[in-house]
């Protein structure tokens, strides 16, 4: 299979407080895109980190990519109630899963 | 900003009917791909379409499935014979080449009844 995972399947915090979340994936990849969808909703584009690159940061999000150990990580620091959503990462056809399902309790 | 439109957002169906998805890609964009959701869970990739013919499919896009590219600007999705567990979001996305951003429409809502 060429499906990855994320993990944790839920997560539930405090306003303010940083949220981590990992993707792992079983194959070579040129790049990794996470997303965020609120219910019912599409997908928003938030970032990309390409294989040569180990960390990206835009805004609050801060993105790290381990290619030796084919996985990734998301962190949203200071969090705030809009931040409410799943958070998929992805690669064209490969990784997809179903999700995190971030709560940001107010 | 630029963004990749689908229509329509809801459609209705009885089983056993055809419908046909609609998506209007970026308008530079040479990668399309279609994907679905199941009731909110996982994406689930079905076929990505570049230079007027399939690159990739995932082993749900069966011969119940059809992509085209009809013009210069749309790119649809046919499913023939409708059942029940097609049910779904289906999502388009596009992308500029085959290392950069995917963006993604808002989705059709499939019911098939």
């Amino acid at each position: 299979s060429q499906q990855g995972e994320e993990d944790p399947q839920a997560l539930s915090i405090q306003e303010g407080e940083n949220a981590t979340m990992n993707c792992s994936y079983k194959t070579s990849i040129n790049n990794l895109q996470w997303y965020r969808q609120n219910s019912g909703r599409g997908l928003v584009h938030l970032i990309l980190i390409r294989s040569n690159e180990r960390e990206k940061h835009s805004g609050r999000l801060r993105v790290t990519l381990d290619t030796s150990k084919k996985s990734s990580s998301l962190l949203i620091t200071a969090s705030r109630a809009a931040d409410t959503a799943s958070y998929f990462c992805g690669n064209y056809q490969l990784i997809w899963g179903a999700g995190t399902k971030l709560i940001i309790k107010p | 900003e630029p963004e990749v439109t689908q229509t329509p957002s809801h459609q209705v169906t009885q089983m056993g009917q055809e419908v046909i998805l609609r998506c209007v890609p970026i308008s530079n964009h040479l990668y399309f791909y279609w994907y679905r959701q199941i009731l909110g869970q996982k994406v689930e990739f079905l076929v990505s379409f570049y230079n007027n013919e399939i690159s990739e499919k995932s082993e749900i896009f069966d011969d119940q499935f059809s992509v085209e590219r009809p013009d210069g600007s749309n790119f649809t999705l046919k499913i023939r014979s409708t059942k029940l567990e097609d049910s779904a979001m289906y999502f388009c996305a596009s992308s500029a080449t085959g290392n950069t951003e995917a963006f993604f429409g808002q989705g059709t809502r499939l019911t098939v009844v």
